[in-house]
């Protein structure tokens, strides 16, 4: 059984295009998260959701917007996509338990704007 | 300010041989420290987590974490070509449960 897994694996668009990537967790955690990874493959964290309520808003344009409609879900809804947008995005969860605990990963979503 | 250093690499080691892998960090309030993997298009995955100062071992892998030098490093004993992968270095501290990442070091085992 798949721990994490993020649908779409792939996604090629056209700039402009709205998309939206979609994560479940499998794992009985209660926070998930959105990280981007570049082509220079640093992993930098976009959103955190705990029990459902976003605890981080990173330095992310508002062109992106998670949603999370239970715990075992995390989406990520991005608008009028430009070229920069392209990189590997990767879901994660993780049981808080007072210190920042493992972080389980997705399979990753490739997303090429053109 | 850069809150996690690591070695971009790439780093080169002989089949059998111990690679050697450091980190610092800048946050003097981080409390957790992790080792990721990642091998080339796939995900990270966790190969060490370690909360206290000291040593720890799993198998081939020892993690060393010294929070007074905010240093933590990852020594891989008998290193095998499957070793060959990006290692990623991160820490996590405070209330929002975010992990910082180094941007990793490329380590590639030579047969």
């Amino acid at each position: 059984d798949t721990a994490v897994s993020q649908t779409p694996k792939y996604l090629v668009t056209q700039m402009g295009n709205d998309k939206s990537i979609k994560c479940e967790q499998n794992l009985g955690h209660d926070t998930m998260y959105w990280y981007k990874q570049d082509s220079k493959k640093f992993l930098k964290i976009m959103f955190s959701y705990n029990n459902k309520e976003l605890i981080i808003n990173e330095t992310v344009p508002n062109r992106f917007s998670p949603k999370s409609p239970d715990k075992a879900h995390l989406n990520l809804h991005i608008n009028s996509l430009e070229l920069g947008d392209s990189a590997v995005y990767f879901c994660a969860s993780s049981q808080t338990s007072g210190v920042v605990d493992t972080q389980y990963f997705g399979p990753g979503t490739r997303l090429t704007v053109l | 300010q850069k809150e996690v250093e690591q070695n971009s690499g790439p780093l080169s080691v002989p089949e059998g041989a111990i690679a050697s892998l450091n980190c610092t960090y800048s946050d003097r309030v981080s409390q957790s420290f992790f080792w990721y993997r990642q091998y080339s298009g796939k995900s990270p995955e966790l190969i060490m987590s370690i909360y206290s100062n000291g040593d720890k071992e799993d198998g081939r892998f020892t993690a060393q974490l010294n929070k007074a030098s905010q240093y933590v490093s990852l020594l891989i004993r008998d290193s095998q070509p499957s070793d060959s992968a990006t290692y990623l270095c991160a820490y996590g501290g405070g209330s929002n449960y975010k992990l910082t990442f180094g941007k990793g070091t490329l380590l590639t085992v030579n047969p």
